[in-house]
């Protein structure tokens, strides 16, 4: 069965530190696709990154970065000198082949991230 | 590109009414659509699977007489909660991906929906 955890519920950090938010998931299938998203207390989700599972390099965008690791089934999303605005709850998701034409997306139960000035 | 809309974006109903959700893809045309659902500080979870022309696919434990969903084209599914009661209160989010593709999901913004 495909499911992804989110070990940490909430973080707390003060502004510019750096914070690590990880990401496990489980899967049988060879091909799949890992994404993280953003939630602000608006509700709509922001896309941040996707990644598909043959590609196992570490991207970099500004002040994020990601850690993709077949090895252990990880996918953890760093944000370097945090600031307030990064403060939202972070969702990382697999999305994976079910059948059909169809692929599905299983979400973490996602990190609320606070962010203190 | 690749925008999804929501109509409405918050709606209160009284119980035993029913509530038409709308999920538009703009600017691409969406052979498949999904629908989630998320309860506060809960995770976002599946509710069906909408491929234009034919029946939704629920998840298990999701009522299909009570969430009526209709994708009757490719750029428009809807989501219809009949005879609403107040746990069926809950931020309802659609996505949609790009025909001919299936790796990507993009979000609509979402739609509260309070039933008192």
């Amino acid at each position: 069965a495909q499911k992804v955890t989110q070990a940490q519920t909430e973080i707390s950090v003060v502004e510019k530190e750096d914070v690590t938010l990880d990401c496990v998931y489980e899967t049988r299938d060879t091909t799949y696709y890992l994404f993280w998203y953003k939630q602000p207390p608006s509700g709509e989700l922001v896309f941040l990154i996707r990644r598909n599972s043959f590609d196992e390099q570490n991207e970099i965008s500004g002040r994020y970065s990601w850690n993709f690791q077949k090895s252990t089934s990880s996918f953890n999303f760093t944000i370097t000198a945090s600031q307030v605005v990064d403060s939202a709850v972070y969702f990382c998701a697999l999305n994976w082949y079910s059948g059909g034409s169809n692929y599905k997306l299983t979400f973490g139960k996602g990190t609320l991230l606070t962010v203190n000035p | 590109g690749a925008v999804v809309s929501q109509h409405p974006s918050r709606v209160i109903c009284k119980s035993g009414t029913s509530v038409k959700i709308e999920c538009r893809s703009l600017d691409f045309q969406a052979t498949t659509m999904f629908w989630y659902r998320q309860f506060p500080k809960q995770s976002l979870m599946l509710m069906a699977t909408s491929n234009e022309g034919s029946k939704a696919t629920y998840e298990q434990g999701v009522e299909k007489d009570k969430f009526l969903i209709n994708h009757a084209s490719l750029t428009l599914s809807t989501l219809t909660v009949t005879s609403a009661h107040p746990e069926d209160s809950s931020f309802y989010i659609c996505s949609a991906e790009i025909a001919g593709t299936q790796e990507t999901q993009y979000f609509g913004p979402g739609t509260r929906l309070l039933v008192l």
